[in-house]
C-alpha cells in the first residue's frame, strides 16, 4: 500500500517551454502532497506544499509564478514549470500524505528527471 | 532554524555486517519526530524508519534499529548483518510536531562489500 507515481519519469524541453509533471497517490487519498527538488549528489530541499482544493504554499526562494501547483483532486498533484531554462535542470520529487494515516508519514514518488536544453 | 547534520558522506561495510550511520539535529522543540528514509540508485525515497520524540524506547524495524539520544539531540541508524541491497543513500529527517515539514540532512552513501 502506500503507492505515489510521477509522470514522466523523464523529460527533455527546449528552454521557454513548459512542462507539466504529475504527482498521482494510488491507493489512498492525501490531503497533502509536496514537491521537492533534488540536485546530484544533494538533499531534497522543500519547494512547496500543496493541500486539496486551496493554494499551495511556497517555501522561501521558491518563485510561485514559475513552479506552478495544482492538488485538484485527493489522489492528484501537478507541477507545472514555466518558461523553463536551463537552470531549471534538476530531479523532481514528489509526496504524499494519506488522509487516514494516524503516522503521518510521507510516501515519495519515484521523481522526474527534467533537463532543459 | 531546525537543521539536521549528517556528518559522515560515505560510510563502507562488508556484507553481513553491522554499521552505523550517525544523525544529529538542532530543535528547541520537545515534541517531534525523526526519520531514516533510504534512496537507491533508482531514486525512490523509502521510509525505513521512524521514531516519535516522546518515546523513549528505541525504534526497530527488522535489521533496522535507532539509537534515539533526546538530550544529546541524536539519532543514529544501525544496520545489522548488512546486504547487498542496503547499499544507497541514507536520509535521516526531522519533523516538527505541528507542521508536515521534513527537514532533509545531507545524506550518507552506504557501500555495502560482498
Amino acid at each position: 500500500g502506500a503507492v505515489v507515481s510521477q509522470h514522466p519519469s523523464w523529460v527533455i524541453c527546449k528552454s521557454g517551454t513548459s512542462v507539466k509533471i504529475e504527482c498521482r497517490s494510488l491507493d489512498f487519498q492525501a490531503t497533502t502532497m509536496f514537491w521537492y527538488r533534488q540536485f546530484p549528489k544533494q538533499s531534497l530541499m522543500l519547494m512547496a506544499t500543496s493541500n486539496e482544493g486551496s493554494k499551495a504554499t511556497y517555501e522561501q526562494g521558491v518563485e510561485k509564478d514559475k513552479f506552478l501547483i495544482n492538488h485538484a483532486s485527493l489522489t492528484l498533484s501537478t507541477l507545472t514549470v514555466t518558461s523553463a531554462h536551463p537552470e531549471d535542470s534538476s530531479f523532481y520529487i514528489c509526496s504524499a500524505m494519506s488522509v487516514r494515516d494516524s503516522k503521518d508519514t510521507q510516501y515519495f514518488g519515484p521523481g522526474t528527471r527534467l533537463t532543459v536544453l | 532554524a531546525q537543521t539536521v547534520t549528517q556528518s559522515q558522506p560515505e560510510m563502507s561495510v562488508q556484507e553481513a555486517e553491522t554499521v552505523t550511520l550517525s544523525c544529529t539535529y538542532d530543535t528547541s522543540e520537545s515534541d517531534y519526530y525523526l526519520f531514516w528514509y533510504k534512496q537507491p540508485p533508482s531514486r525512490q525515497m523509502i521510509l525505513v524508519i521512524r521514531q516519535e520524540a516522546y518515546k523513549q524506547q528505541n525504534a526497530t524495524e527488522n535489521r533496522f534499529s535507532v539509537n534515539f539520544q533526546k538530550a544529546a539531540k541524536s539519532f543514529s541508524l544501525k544496520i545489522s548483518d548488512s546486504q547487498l541491497g542496503d547499499a544507497a543513500m541514507y536520509f535521516c529527517a526531522y519533523r516538527p510536531y505541528n507542521t508536515d515539514k521534513l527537514i532533509f540532512g545531507t545524506g550518507t552513501r552506504l557501500q555495502v562489500f560482498p
